[in-house]
């Protein structure tokens, strides 16, 4: 596609449900990230994809939170038990390589978590 | 653990004067990357400079530009002829040139009066 894709664009859950968070990458973009921004915060990371294996998994922050990219391209964030806290914005974000930073990432534009 | 940290929530600047906003970082890294990303309301993070470190020039895109000052690990963002579409939230963020993650800043508003 022509950018990165994420879907939904909002998403309102109950406490408690789980949630799944989709991302289609820039075709060809071999390395995918996902970053979580709380309002008015910085986004964090959360984990990084090259192709379909995690490399980093170090932000995700309890085993409640576990991603997927099972054919290297889209990948998918899923969240169990959703608490309150996990209200943010998830923003995915892709690149041509994993081989630094010296490879530019192309962003999404996110998915509107709300836990009510 | 790298940090970075941008101390001004908010800047205000007039329509085509200048601004510069100001980031600092930490790292024992020797060879990573800096960035600037403009977020606007449609919350899709926008590159606009980046720097590598061991480039001394500092990187310049039109009216956009950065005084990196390695050694004091500064890295601010120089905006001229400032225009409404400039206004945003404004991140800085550290990259280091084994992992492609980005280490974030808090962020600032930018706002540009007319």
């Amino acid at each position: 596609g022509a950018g990165v894709s994420q879907t939904p664009s909002n998403k309102v859950t109950e406490k408690g449900k789980y949630v799944e968070l989709r991302c289609d990458p820039i075709s060809g973009h071999t390395a995918l990230y996902w970053y979580r921004q709380s309002l008015g915060q910085g986004p964090e990371f959360l984990i990084y994809f090259q192709g379909t294996g995690a490399a980093d998994d170090s932000g995700l922050p309890n085993d409640r939170f576990f991603a997927v990219r099972p054919e290297g391209s889209v990948s998918t964030l899923k969240i169990q038990r959703t608490e309150r806290g996990d209200s943010a914005v998830y923003l995915c974000a892709s690149s041509l390589t994993g081989t630094g930073a010296r490879t530019e990432a192309f962003f999404g534009q996110g998915t509107r978590l709300t836990v009510v | 653990a790298q940090t970075v940290t941008q101390s001004q929530p908010e800047m205000s600047v007039q329509e085509a004067e200048t601004v510069t906003l100001s980031c600092t970082y930490d790292t024992s890294e020797s060879d990573y990357y800096l960035f600037w990303y403009k977020q606007p309301p449609s919350r899709q993070m926008i590159l606009v400079i980046r720097q590598e470190a061991y480039k001394q020039q500092n990187a310049t895109e039109n009216r956009f530009s950065v005084n990196f000052q390695k050694a004091a690990k500064s890295f601010s963002l120089k905006i001229s002829d400032s225009q409404l579409g400039d206004a945003a939230m404004y991140f800085c963020a550290f990259g280091s040139s084994n992992t492609g993650k980005l280490i974030f800043g808090q962020g600032t508003t930018l706002q540009v009066k007319p």
